[in-house]
């Protein structure tokens, strides 16, 4: 089984202000990596597939970036509708998600 | 409108069985793979389940392997979790999730819950 590892588990971030979240994964997954965000009582909604490319309707402040076994989310400039859960989930074998990082205001 | 509609959770004893629903509509559910994800109170995500669009493939997580089947009706436009021997660790909410043509989750359902306790 791949394992992801998520980090930080929870970032304090100002509005306004960028978001830099990670994701490792245990084994290479190539580019098969997306990254979800969830909020309370809500389904995940799907951001970035392929690494890289933002799904449909997604706002250009989010973007996704690495291969192989390492991985960046970045949310250039918080919006208040942005604070949540992000998980991110490797489908190269299967699927198995990160344990979440919290982003929260500061 | 394109969706995913859970349905047949609730309270269940230790050992006991439950049958989760997924409908789908707005798109050509025969065409797509299928999976199971659940997520317990508090608690990240897990997967639980794939079947491939014809049934040809399924697979479990080691988790359930043995104790849940997943089953479709392309008929019916439905997808189904037959949960068997349920223990306490299993409660959580189900969601049925779309493998989309980008091979990820692109269509997920708003989930039901299931309760395992005595």
């Amino acid at each position: 089984e791949i394992v992801m590892t998520q980090s930080p588990a929870t970032l304090s971030v100002s509005p306004g202000e960028r978001a830099t979240l990670s994701c490792r994964a245990s084994q290479s997954v190539n580019s098969n990596l997306a990254w979800y965000q969830q909020k309370p009582g809500q389904a995940p909604r799907l951001l970035i597939y392929g690494a890289s490319t933002r799904a449909t309707g997604i706002p250009v402040r989010f973007s996704g970036s690495g291969s192989g076994t390492e991985f960046t989310l970045t949310i250039s400039s918080l919006q208040s509708e942005d604070f949540a859960v992000y998980y991110c989930q490797q489908y190269n074998n299967w699927l198995t998600f990160g344990g979440g990082t919290k982003v929260e205001i500061k | 409108e394109v969706q995913l509609v859970e349905s047949g959770g609730g309270l269940v004893q230790p050992g006991g069985s439950l049958r989760l629903s997924c409908a789908a509509s707005g798109f050509t559910f025969s065409s797509y793979s299928m999976n199971w994800v659940r997520q317990a109170p508090g608690k990240g995500l897990e997967w639980v389940s794939y079947i491939s669009s014809s049934s040809g493939t399924i697979s479990y997580a080691d988790s359930v392997k043995g104790r849940f089947t997943i089953s479709r009706d392309n008929a019916k436009n439905s997808l189904y979790l037959q949960m068997n021997s349920l223990r306490d660790e299993d409660t959580a909410v189900y969601y049925c999730a779309r493998r989309g043509t980008h091979g990820t989750t692109d269509l997920w359902g708003q989930g039901t819950l299931v309760t395992v306790s005595s």
